[in-house]
């Protein structure tokens, strides 16, 4: 299948700060990535549809000026999360459709984030 | 909200099939469904899909109802390494988007 990377694999930031997560697609083009949380023994929650070249489009109650995105090659979608609060801690995954019709949503490896 | 019923989780013997059952009675003739899995702390990984007819890849089967309201995942011979949470995603949202419910936790036993 095709392959998603995601950096950092995990980061330790201070309450305050912003960090920022890159998802690569390395085989394969989309014109548009996913990203979703994940809390402790809970399900995947997707946050937003990441556009190549556009905006990004954020679910319900997601702050859009809390958690960045840019897509601004057709194999990198960044997720900045900002001004971070312990709140955020959480895993962060991203997606990317590959095949035919960009069917498929291959995932990245996730990113874990602890804010302090 | 995800559409999906499925058992919250699930024993296996090792190198015994594996059954996971998915109902998903409110999809339509033309929309798919999709299996994931999720292994502690890594994303999920894609692991077959079907419309209706039964599939096989290298990994797993789908059996699919006739009248498309359920479907099971077949694991033939469980590894300890398949223990995850399996997602099953009906209908699988064309452009991605995709709505994970809360699965079950097949946990492979030796």
């Amino acid at each position: 299948g095709a392959v998603v990377s995601q950096h950092p694999s995990r980061v330790i930031c201070k309450s305050g700060t912003s960090v920022k997560i890159e998802c690569r697609s390395l085989d394969f083009q989309a014109t548009t990535m996913f990203w979703y949380r994940q809390f402790p023994k809970q399900s995947l929650m997707l946050m937003a549809t990441s556009n190549e070249g556009s905006k990004a489009t954020y679910e319900q109650g997601v702050e859009k000026d809390k958690f960045l995105i840019n897509h601004a090659s057709l194999t990198l979608s960044t997720l900045t999360v900002t001004s971070a609060h312990p709140e955020d801690s959480s895993f962060y995954i991203c997606s990317g459709g590959a095949g035919w019709y960009q069917e498929t949503q291959y995932f990245g490896p996730g990113t874990r984030l602890l804010v302090l | 909200d995800a559409k999906t019923t499925q058992p919250t989780s699930m024993d296996c013997a090792e190198g015994r099939a594996a059954n996971l059952p998915c109902n998903h009675s409110t999809i339509s003739g033309n929309e798919y469904v999709y299996w994931y899995r999720q292994i502690h702390s890594q994303g999920p990984q894609y692991i077959i899909h079907g419309l209706k007819n039964n599939e096989t890849n290298e990994m797993a089967s789908l059996i699919i109802t006739e009248d498309r309201k359920s479907s099971t995942l077949i694991l033939p011979h469980a590894t300890l390494r398949d223990t995850a949470v399996y997602y099953c995603i009906a209908p699988y949202n064309q452009g991605g988007k995709l709505i994970f419910g809360q699965g079950t936790e097949l946990s492979v036993k030796p």
